[in-house]
């Protein structure tokens, strides 16, 4: 079945530091891949996505996530997070419907 | 544009009784999708409907329904409610599918007694 694994539940960073949050999916096909983030009292948002093509694709606010096919991974990457960037973060997949990881929640300390 | 909206944003029912959750998609999106939000499950889809047609189906049991209008709004209707039900419904929408990019809903926070 369809699933989408996101591997870290809660990270905690300073302002400055780098992150990558994992997201692993078993689906053997073709994949729309997408992270979304839900700041604190807003509503869920777009911050990038894959179809196709380069697979280092860049999103908003700096964001960026890279496909690799043989790991069957998408991760996300900010080289440098802000206070701002804390947030809960979800990875998903849609083949012929949507599945959403689990989600991290991101706390960067100022 | 004005986003996706949905009403009500709150909602306190008892076991047994019915419920219905609106959604009104972003003009011009022809698809709206549903999902459950839980600090169980995460995010959990229920189904998706494009041009007053169901195109897809979560793995809920029929007590969960939807249909979509012909301006695309949305309802979900769940009956016989029981306490796991309680949760943050969702409703996302695109111009063509849940392929391309959702834009979501405030949601509706359930609540079941």
């Amino acid at each position: 079945a369809q699933s989408v694994s996101q591997h870290n539940h809660h990270v905690i960073l300073s302002e400055a530091a780098s992150l990558e949050l994992g997201c692993n999916y078993s689906y053997g096909g073709t994949v729309n891949l997408f992270w979304y983030v839900q700041y604190p009292g807003q509503h869920l948002q777009l911050l990038l996505k894959y179809f196709s093509g380069d697979p280092l694709v860049k999103g908003i606010k700096g964001f960026e996530a890279e496909f690799i096919k043989s790991k069957f991974s998408f991760n996300l990457r900010k080289p440098s997070v802000q206070w701002s960037d804390t947030a809960e973060y979800f990875c998903a997949v849609n083949v012929n419907d949507m599945r959403f990881g689990a989600g991290t929640r991101l706390t960067v300390k100022p | 544009k004005a986003g996706v909206t949905q009403t009500p944003r709150y909602l306190i029912k008892t076991r047994g009784q019915q419920v219905t959750l609106s959604c009104s998609p972003i003009s011009g999106h022809r698809s709206v999708s549903w999902y459950q939000q839980t600090p169980g499950q995460g995010l959990q889809f229920l189904f998706e409907y494009f041009s007053e047609t169901q195109r897809n189906k979560g793995n809920f049991p029929g007590r969960f329904s939807g249909r979509q209008f012909s301006n695309s709004r949305s309802e979900m209707n769940v009956s016989t409610l029981e306490l796991g039900d309680s949760a943050l419904y969702l409703c996302a929408s695109s111009f063509l599918g849940s392929q391309e990019t959702q834009y979501f809903g405030p949601g509706t926070r359930l609540l079941v007694l």
